[in-house]
C-alpha cells in the first residue's frame, strides 16, 4: 500500500527553528510537495522537490532523499503566524497526489 | 523549473452561476493536464485528466456536465464549474505535464459559493 508518515503535532518557540519530517512509501515517485494550511483555509503551496537535495525559499527550506523515501521541511526564524498544519504529499506514478495526515505546528511566544 | 499559472487564486460566486478556472503552462507545452479538488479536512482528489485536443477522462463520481474541462491548446486548460452550489466550494488545483515527465502544479483556486 501507499503510505505517508509525518508527526501529528509539534511545538516550537517563536524565533527558533523547527524541522518537520516526512517519510513515504508509494508506487512510483514524481515529486513531493509541502503545503501549509491554516485552520479553515485552503492549503497554500510551499515547495516541490523532485530531485535530491535542499531547496531554499526564504525562511522555508525543503529537503528530499529519494533513496531513503524521506523529506523534511525546515522553518527558520519562526513567527506566530507559522502556527498551522503542514502537509506532505507525494505524486505517485499515476500522477495521483498521496497525502500525509499533516503536522500541526504550535508556536509559543 | 517549469511554471504553471492558475487563475483566479480566489473566487466568490453566487449560487447558480458558473465559474471558469484557467490553467496555463507558461514556458512549456502541456500534453496532459490534471484537475484536482480538495474538500475541507480531506485529501486532494483527482477529478479528471485531459489531453490536448481530446475529451477529458473523468474519475468515477465526478459529474461531466457539472465540471466542464476544455484543453483546447497545449498551454491552456479550463475547468468550468456550472450552476455552482455551496457544496462545490472547495480548493481546485491543476497540474500539467509534457507527457511522461514530472508534473508542475498551479497555485490552486479557492472557490466559495454563497
Amino acid at each position: 500500500g501507499q503510505n505517508i508518515d509525518q508527526p501529528t503535532e509539534m511545538t516550537a518557540t517563536e524565533g527558533a527553528i523547527v524541522q518537520i519530517n516526512c517519510t513515504y512509501q508509494t508506487s512510483g515517485f514524481n515529486g513531493l510537495f509541502w503545503y501549509q494550511q491554516h485552520a479553515g483555509e485552503a492549503p497554500t503551496f510551499l515547495s516541490y522537490n523532485v530531485l535530491d537535495g535542499l531547496e531554499e525559499k526564504g525562511r522555508f527550506s525543503s529537503f528530499l532523499s529519494r533513496s531513503k523515501g524521506y523529506s523534511y521541511l525546515l522553518l527558520k526564524e519562526l513567527q506566530m503566524k507559522d502556527s498551522a498544519s503542514y502537509l506532505c504529499a507525494v505524486l505517485d506514478s499515476n500522477y495521483q497526489l498521496i497525502w500525509g495526515a499533516g503536522t500541526k505546528l504550535i508556536i509559543k511566544p | 523549473g517549469a511554471v504553471v499559472s492558475q487563475h483566479p487564486s480566489r473566487v466568490i460566486c453566487k449560487s447558480g452561476t458558473s465559474v471558469k478556472i484557467e490553467c496555463r503552462s507558461l514556458d512549456f507545452q502541456a500534453t496532459t493536464m490534471f484537475w484536482y479538488r480538495q474538500f475541507p479536512k480531506q485529501s486532494l482528489m483527482l477529478m479528471a485528466t485531459s489531453n490536448e485536443g481530446s475529451k477529458a477522462t473523468y474519475e468515477q463520481g465526478v459529474e461531466k456536465d457539472k465540471f466542464l474541462i476544455n484543453h483546447a491548446s497545449l498551454t491552456l486548460s479550463t475547468l468550468t464549474v456550472t450552476s455552482a452550489h455551496p457544496e462545490d466550494s472547495s480548493f481546485y488545483i491543476c497540474s500539467a505535464t509534457m507527457g511522461n515527465t514530472e508534473a508542475f502544479f498551479g497555485q490552486g483556486t479557492r472557490l466559495t459559493v454563497v
